[in-house]
């Protein structure tokens, strides 16, 4: 069983729509949780860290925990062309630093 | 306050051939991750160090890689006689240590021929 799973997609939304993308863990010890966007050939770049339970906004992004059922999520609003991109989620189980990385869910936002 | 930095960004080798990747953190942070991407698929945790230390190399295969992060200067992985295996982006990651926030590198894009 992998430590953090995703459904690799490709997620089709029209402009405007809310995506929502998922992500489940395996270890319940896990503290901290991370949503990173990744644009074709470039680098992961940081849009949400959440480690309580419940929901966090920023922007047009917000983020969801559910540690009772081991399942985080990122939602999307007003979804435009330029949020096309590989969405990882990332799991922190608070050894060490480690982290553990999902394989990615591609988004695409169709004008 | 420059992001990390990671050289080359693009780095052809034949097979046999060593590989030397380098990583340096956001100013300020003391922690280095490793993490190697294959196309199309997720990042996989190679090790994380912080100066002069490994904390982690559980996921950096036991042969032919090793890593260090001196107590001045870059981190650097090392990938000696390299296979067409290895092909892959190679990203680095920092933090402060005081937080859990890791923050990308530009990545170095290995070719093996």
């Amino acid at each position: 069983q992998k430590e953090v799973e995703q459904n690799s997609g490709p997620l089709s939304v029209p402009e405007g729509a809310i995506a929502s993308l998922n992500c489940t863990y395996s270890d319940r010890v896990s503290q901290s949780f991370f949503w990173y966007r990744q644009y074709s050939g470039k680098s992961p770049e940081l849009i949400m860290s959440i480690y309580s339970n419940g929901d966090k906004e920023d922007g047009r992004f917000t983020a969801q925990l559910n540690k009772a059922s081991q399942y985080v999520s990122l939602l999307i609003r007003d979804s435009q062309p330029s949020d096309s991109a590989t969405y990882l989620c990332a799991v922190n189980r608070g050894d060490f630093n480690k982290f553990y990385f999902g394989s990615g869910t591609k988004l695409n936002v169709k004008p | 306050n420059a992001g990390v930095m990671q050289n080359p960004r693009h780095l052809v080798r034949r097979r046999g051939q060593e590989a030397r990747l380098r990583c340096s953190p956001m100013k300020g942070h003391s922690h280095v991750y490793w993490y190697r991407q294959l196309p199309e698929e997720g990042l996989k945790f190679m090790v994380y160090l912080q100066k002069e230390n490994i904390i982690d190399e559980s996921g950096m295969p036991k042969e032919r890689f090793s890593a260090e992060f001196p107590k001045e200067g870059p981190s650097i992985l090392r990938i000696q006689q390299v296979v067409r295996g290895d092909s892959a982006a190679y990203f680095c990651a920092s933090s402060p240590g005081d937080t859990d926030t890791q923050y990308f590198g530009p990545g170095t894009r290995l070719t093996v021929l």
